[in-house]
C-alpha cells in the first residue's frame, strides 16, 4: 500500500512569513499533484510535477519534485490570508494516473 | 466550461436507506473517479470508471455499494441500506484520459442519522 506523509499537519504563521510544507513516501511516484482545498469544497489543483527534481513555480509558490520521485516539498513566500487552507498532495503510480494516493494534508492557517 | 458538477451537495438519509450521488464530469471528459473523505481523514480512492466499464474498483467496499457511469447521463455512486459510518464527504473527478489530471468537483456530503 503506497503512503503519503504529509508534514506539518497543522501550521499558522504571521502574515509575511515563508514556510515549507513537506510530502513524503517510501514509494515511488510517476507524477505527483498538490491540490488547495476550502472548507465545504473539493480540491482544486494548484499545480502536477513529473520529472525528478523538477521545481515549478505559481507565483508565490514553488513546488519541487524529489529525484528519486518520492517527496515533494511546497514552499510559499510572503504568505498571505488567502493562502490559508487545506494543501493535499497526491501520488499517481507508475502504472497510471488513475488511482490518486492522497496525503494525510497540512492545513495551514495565515495570521493577517 | 463548467467544471466537474456534483448533486445532491447535501443528502441527508436514515439508516437502511438508499443514498445515489451524481457526477457529471466536466466537458469532453470521459473518464470519473470517486473518492470518500471520512472526517478527519484523507481522501481515499474508491472507483475508477470509463463510459459503460469499470476499470479499478479496489477501493470501494465489498458490499452495499455500486458505481456505473452509463453510456449517456451522469455517473451515479449508489449506496444501498445506509449506515452511520457512511457518512462522509463524496468527490467526483473527471480526467480527459487515463493518464491525464484530476479535476474534481465540488462533493456531496452524505449524512446518515
Amino acid at each position: 500500500t503506497q503512503l503519503l506523509e504529509q508534514s506539518p499537519q497543522f501550521l499558522s504563521i504571521q502574515e509575511g512569513e515563508n514556510l515549507t510544507v513537506y510530502c513524503n513516501s517510501s514509494s515511488v511516484f510517476s507524477s505527483l499533484q498538490w491540490y488547495r482545498q476550502e472548507p465545504g469544497e473539493g480540491p482544486v489543483l494548484l499545480v502536477t510535477v513529473v520529472t525528478g527534481g523538477e521545481v515549478k513555480k505559481l507565483k508565490r509558490l514553488t513546488f519541487q519534485f524529489g529525484d528519486a520521485r518520492k517527496d515533494s516539498s511546497l514552499h510559499i513566500t510572503a504568505a498571505q490570508p488567502g493562502d490559508t487552507g487545506l494543501y493535499l498532495c497526491a501520488g499517481a503510480s507508475n502504472f497510471g494516473n488513475e488511482k490518486l494516493t492522497f496525503g494525510t494534508g497540512t492545513r495551514l492557517t495565515i495570521i493577517p | 466550461n463548467a467544471g466537474v458538477m456534483q448533486n445532491p451537495r447535501h443528502l441527508v438519509r436514515r439508516r437502511g436507506q438508499e443514498a445515489r450521488l451524481r457526477c457529471s464530469p466536466m466537458k469532453g471528459h470521459s473518464h470519473v473517479y470517486w473518492y470518500r473523505q471520512l472526517p478527519e481523514e484523507g481522501l481515499k480512492f474508491m472507483v475508477y470508471l470509463q463510459k459503460e466499464n469499470i476499470i479499478d474498483e479496489s477501493g470501494m467496499p465489498k458490499e452495499r455499494f455500486s458505481a456505473e457511469f452509463p453510456k449517456e447521463g451522469p455517473s451515479i455512486l449508489r449506496i444501498q441500506q445506509v449506515v452511520r459510518g457512511d457518512s462522509a464527504a463524496y468527490f467526483c473527478a473527471s480526467s480527459e484520459d487515463y493518464n491525464n489530471e484530476q479535476f474534481f468537483g465540488p462533493g456531496t456530503r452524505l449524512t446518515v442519522l
